[in-house]
């Protein structure tokens, strides 16, 4: 498995409050994604980062924001929750060897 | 607009016969293919891939799939499933090297004894 962990990997909040989402990755690759999955959508991304500080907006981008100042590293963040954002959150890497994307285990969010 | 279609959303097939799930896409060129599953509760797994060569790939689990240029189709197959193939399936199709990927609906696919 490619190494990718995201956490938390479950969290409940309220509307309003603010929530950051980590992907961290141990293969130094610079291509990572944020996506989301509701049913009856599949996935669709939100954002997107090509290096570090380098990052572009997705098809759903509205009330998401991301950072990256390291390249492990991948930071989405909710500025204020709505009950719309309650999804589960997947990350990805794109192996650049393989032209390959592979996906962290998700964080499940639920906005009350 | 680029799109990815699956046209199927649920499919029941019972153990032991052959699955075929589709795949559509409305793409400029050709693209990067791929094909992903999901069991319940957990992430993706690669299943195989196309860019380009031998239109016939074959991936893990026993599950193959064919590149269409005419139809625009990516249809992944199996022969023969098993009661653990239950689960759900995506196409998904990026426009290059590390471009960010499409992905359709899913087809989710339950197996009877």
């Amino acid at each position: 498995d490619a190494g990718i962990t995201q956490s938390p990997r479950h969290k409940v909040t309220e509307t309003g409050t603010p929530v950051t989402l980590r992907c961290h990755q141990t293969e130094n690759h610079r291509y990572m994604y944020w996506y989301r999955q509701d049913p009856g959508h599949g996935l669709r991304l939100i954002h997107y980062s090509y290096g570090v500080k380098d990052t572009d907006k997705g098809e759903v981008s509205d009330g998401y924001s991301v950072s990256r100042s390291k390249t492990e590293d991948f930071l989405l963040t909710l500025e204020s929750a709505t009950s719309s954002q309650t999804s589960v959150y997947f990350c990805a890497i794109s192996d650049p060897s393989t032209d390959t994307q592979y996906f962290g285990p998700g964080t499940r969010l639920t906005v009350l | 607009a680029q799109s990815v279609t699956q046209p199927d959303i649920h499919i029941t097939v019972s153990e032991g016969a052959s699955l075929e799930l589709r795949c559509n896409y409305s793409y400029g060129a050709t693209p990067y293919l791929f094909w992903y599953v999901q069991s319940p509760g957990q992430g993706l797994q690669l299943l195989l891939k196309y860019f380009s060569g031998d239109t016939l790939v074959q991936g893990i689990k026993g599950f193959e799939a064919e590149f269409k240029r005419s139809q625009s189709s990516f249809n992944l197959r199996k022969p023969s499933v098993h009661w653990s193939d239950a689960a759900e399936y995506f196409c998904a199709v990026g426009e290059d090297s590390g471009y960010a990927l499409n992905f359709g609906k899913g087809t989710s696919l339950l197996v009877t004894p």
